[in-house]
């Protein structure tokens, strides 16, 4: 079946460590994005891709790293520098253009004691 | 640069109640709509999306939604809602205009309630 997987799903980190969130997909989606879910704030845009080897910058990018060297995949990695990065995590993609809805994986949820 | 504005943080209701969920969205150009549900530690799914056409949208589950471009506005619409409704519901905006990214409201936490 074709979709999307985040892993892992639950993610414990100290404090000071990088760490890295997974996203693939196998819907032959151009773009790819990752969203920051906190309580009451919605969801906000860390970085997105429209094409392999090309990404921007969204509203919350500061403290985060992404590449996109495949097409299928767009890992994240929250930083040491990012402030309070316990947060549940989502990745989406879509075909690139106006008008497409995303899809989203199942969610990683950060925790950093 | 688009906006949307969900205007209630939490709706509670009774089961089989009709329940609306308030989605305003701003934009300079003609936009596309979208509601998603999420349950509880799970992903994002689409319920209904505005893209043309009819202003009056079916989505899945028994949803509903109106596009109302004077108001600026896509309310979420059920005539009858089920306790397996609780769920946290987006609304999301993305413009005409290129490739455009979506923008998501703050979202509304419906309660069904026996």
């Amino acid at each position: 079946d074709g979709g999307i997987t985040q892993s892992p799903k639950y993610l414990f980190r100290k404090e000071g460590q990088n760490v890295t969130l997974s996203c693939e997909q196998n819907l032959n989606h151009d773009a790819m994005y990752w969203y920051r879910q906190d309580p009451g704030q919605g969801l906000r845009l860390i970085y997105y891709s429209q094409i392999v080897n090309d990404f921007q910058k969204g509203d919350i990018a500061e403290g985060y790293s992404v590449s996109r060297e495949k097409k299928e995949s767009f890992p994240l990695t929250v930083t040491s520098a990012q402030k309070n990065p316990t947060a549940f995590y989502l990745c989406a993609s879509h075909i690139r253009g106006t008008g497409t809805e995303a899809f989203f994986g199942q969610g990683t949820r950060l925790t950093v004691v | 640069a688009q906006s949307v504005t969900q205007l209630d943080s939490q709706v509670p209701v009774f089961e089989e109640a009709p329940v609306e969920l308030r989605c305003n969205y701003s934009s300079s150009v003609s936009v596309y709509l979208f509601w998603y549900v999420q349950y509880p530690n799970q992903g994002l799914q689409l319920l209904l999306k505005y893209l043309s056409g009819s202003t009056l949208v079916k989505g899945i589950n028994g949803f509903e939604a109106e596009f109302n471009k004077s108001q600026t506005s896509f309310h979420l619409r059920k005539p009858s809602v089920h306790i397996s409704d609780t769920a946290e519901y987006f609304c999301a905006v993305s413009e005409d205009s290129g490739y455009s990214t979506l923008t998501f409201g703050k979202g509304t936490m419906l309660l069904v309630s026996p």
